[in-house]
């Protein structure tokens, strides 16, 4: 059974950082991208970024270039989030989300809240 | 980006009747693949997102027959045959054809 379970959530005051993780199981960890999509309170989901299984490439969110950064390790089979120079409007539960075969999101985790406010 | 349109975002159904929901995508995702990378999660109240649908029409395992998917192109639509009380929720379509990925608003579905 594919297992993904987020940590490291919190609250954090602006301009503050703060590190997700997510602990895979299930599957082999190193085949599948893996991504991390937020929601906001009462709002949709928006995807923010993603990280391939042999870390070769990664992508952003513009909303997110330049603050965040995501990575793994395969070793471990866990998936990261740093999050620096945050802001009020990063405020969200963040779920950190399997690729499947394909290039669709297939398995989600529960979420972490992160609360950014002074 | 490629902007996902949904209608209509709300959606109140009586409980055994049918429920559609539209999508529609600011450009093509048939990607040069061959494939056109359309995908439905359901999102039940205080759950987590859960892929319904990928590819325009193939359900995902576990997903019950009463869930389906057709379109191409730009326009897309999920349908359920008879809604159960299970199928309470928000639906998002999303697009997986390039990056950014991304949704639509969200149609919640309701019963009446």
């Amino acid at each position: 059974e594919v297992q993904l379970v987020e940590s490291g959530g919190g609250l954090v005051q602006p301009g503050g950082s703060l590190r997700l993780s997510c602990s895979a199981s299930g599957f082999t960890f190193s085949s599948l991208w893996m991504h991390w999509v937020r929601q906001a309170p009462g709002e949709g989901l928006i995807w923010i970024s993603q990280i391939a299984g042999d870390e070769s490439f990664t992508k952003y969110a513009d909303s997110v270039k330049g603050r965040f950064t995501i990575s793994r390790d395969n070793a471990k089979n866990t998936l990261y989030l740093q999050m620096n120079s945050l802001r009020a409007d990063d405020t969200a539960v963040y779920y950190c989300a399997r690729g499947g075969i394909g290039t669709e999101i297939d398995h989600w985790g529960q979420g972490t809240l992160v609360t950014v406010s002074s | 980006e490629i902007v996902m349109t949904q209608t209509p975002l709300s959606l109140p159904v009586t409980l055994g009747q049918p429920a559609s929901i539209s999508c529609r995508s600011s450009q093509s995702l048939r990607h040069s693949d061959g494939s056109t990378y359309l995908n439905w999660v359901q999102q039940r109240p205080g759950q987590p997102p859960r892929l319904l649908i990928y590819k325009i029409s193939n359900r995902f395992s576990g997903v019950p027959d009463r869930f389906s998917g057709s379109g191409a192109g730009t326009d897309f639509t999920l349908e359920i045959s008879k809604v159960e009380a299970e199928d309470v929720g928000v639906y998002y379509c999303t697009q997986a054809k390039e990056f950014p990925y991304t949704f639509g608003q969200g149609t919640k579905l309701e019963i009446k």
